[in-house]
């Protein structure tokens, strides 16, 4: 996953367009890569998966799309609405002898403009 | 309602003082972990565990212990804190290993070492 430093990287969206987050990841074992939304003073929450052998996966208003030829994850969100404001999270699962772990970068926070 | 609770959701401490923070979901899962968020770093595993009496390390397990003598419970003992463990923890689950990507995540417990 990646590490950003002490300050998140912040993307601002107007209401009603879309949005891209990016990921960049190292492990090229990594068998599952993970989308998670934490919104202020809250636990994470799952919003989305996709397996290393997929490249694009379709959920409500999501799509995740992975390239491994970069080690590059992205997560679209369709029309933004004021709820989607929160940190976003990828994650992976290391495989090979680390595959019960779950490791996550350091998050993008979103913000919703109306 | 499904869910997972934290216990405590707030503790001041002084260093060396042994504590635990109380972890348990009813919804049957398997697999269960706890984490540490720190500002910019994102959330780090700690421990996990894929079943009862099964558990292991995952990123940044050094002064932390667990167990998991029933399947609903998975404490976290610290058994002499130090200021560098002031952090967010999360305890979360899932509903196996096969699916230990979609987790359900507690409320969080704030821990402050002094």
């Amino acid at each position: 996953g990646e590490s950003v430093g002490l300050h998140l990287p912040t993307l601002s969206v107007q209401e009603g367009d879309n949005s891209i987050i990016n990921c960049a990841y190292s492990n090229s074992a990594s068998d599952y890569f993970i989308w998670y939304k934490q919104e202020s003073g809250k636990g994470p929450q799952f919003i989305i998966d996709i397996r290393s052998n997929m490249d694009k996966r379709q959920g409500q208003r999501v799509t995740v799309l992975l390239n491994k030829t970069v080690k590059h994850l992205s997560l679209q969100i369709a029309a933004t609405q004021p709820g989607d404001s929160a940190v976003y999270f990828c994650a992976e699962t290391p495989g090979g002898d680390s595959w019960g772990k779950l490791q996550f970068g350091a998050g993008t926070q979103v913000v919703v403009t109306p | 309602e499904a869910q997972v609770t934290q216990n405590p959701r707030y503790l001041i401490t002084v260093t060396g003082k042994k504590l635990t923070v109380t972890c348990s979901q009813n919804m049957n899962h398997e697999y269960m972990s706890w984490y540490r968020q720190d500002p910019g770093l994102g959330l780090r595993q700690i421990y996990y565990s894929m079943n009862v009496e099964v558990t292991d390390k995952g990123d940044v397990p050094e002064g932390y212990k667990v167990s998991r003598k029933e399947k609903r419970n998975f404490p976290l003992i610290l058994e002499s804190p130090s200021p560098n463990q002031t952090s967010l923890y999360f305890c979360a689950s899932s509903l196996s290993m096969g699916k230990r990507y979609e987790q359900y995540f507690g409320p969080g417990t704030r821990l402050t070492v002094t």
